[in-house]
């Protein structure tokens, strides 16, 4: 069955970086699209990265524009989000989702989630 | 502050219907499919309404959805003990070109 399994994440610095994985098995990887999205700690979802199913297509929330980027591995079925000048709002939960198609549409339809990895951006 | 209003909170006896709404404009709802996830607590959300009105196979048709011009509902009825969790709702924005999510509604069965 499909399984998402995030990982990487920590506690890091205000400015620092960090990379979050998310290794992907049950399916074929290169089928679908994939989406990033985060939970700060008592707090609602919030959609963070979209990539197509090769990569070629990248979307992001104007919070992480510019800081974040997301990539993925099809060799590896493993996606990524590349974090830099994280910020103490950046801290939450961040969970990966298989997206229904292979490529970002004007849809949120996650069928599939992993069960996330904290981030904790602190001094 | 979301670009999708929900209301905080929403609670209901078992066996009650409860509405959770989701109100948004012309740039999300208005255009875009409107979809509602269930979030039971300390886990991952689970995708429980997609396209406005449509339920993946394995949810209850105790759950339904609907969508008018800018604002769409949730509606829960013969609510059970194990239907409380967080709802969002959720919609492709195409000012910003990307996803939105509701604030969230925490659902308390009495």
């Amino acid at each position: 069955q499909v399984h998402l399994v995030e990982s990487g994440g920590g506690v890091v610095q205000p400015g620092r970086s960090l990379r979050l994985s998310c290794a992907a098995s049950g399916f074929t990887f290169t089928s679908y699209a994939m989406h990033w999205v985060r939970q700060a700690p008592g707090k609602g979802l919030d959609w963070v990265a979209g990539t197509s199913y090769d990569g070629s297509y990248e979307y992001y929330a104007d919070s992480v524009k510019g800081r974040f980027t997301i990539s993925r591995d099809n060799s590896k079925n493993t996606l990524y989000l590349q974090m830099n000048s994280l910020r103490v709002e950046d801290t939450a939960v961040y969970y990966c989702a298989r997206y229904w198609s292979p490529a970002v549409t004007a849809e949120v339809y996650f069928d599939y989630w992993g069960q996330g990895t904290l981030v904790t951006v602190s001094s | 502050q979301s670009v999708l209003t929900q209301p905080p909170s929403a609670s209901g006896t078992p066996g009650q219907r409860v509405t959770i709404s989701c109100s948004g404009s012309s740039s999300n709802i208005g255009s875009n499919y409107v979809y509602w996830y269930q979030q039971l607590p300390g886990t991952a959300p689970k995708l429980l309404i997609y396209r406005n009105n449509q339920r993946p196979s394995g949810v209850p048709d105790r759950f339904s959805g609907s969508k008018s011009g800018t604002s769409a509902s949730l509606a829960i009825s013969g609510l059970r003990s194990e239907d409380e969790a967080d709802y969002y709702c959720a919609v492709w924005d195409d000012s910003l070109s990307g996803v939105v999510f509701g604030g969230g509604t925490k659902l308390t069965v009495l």
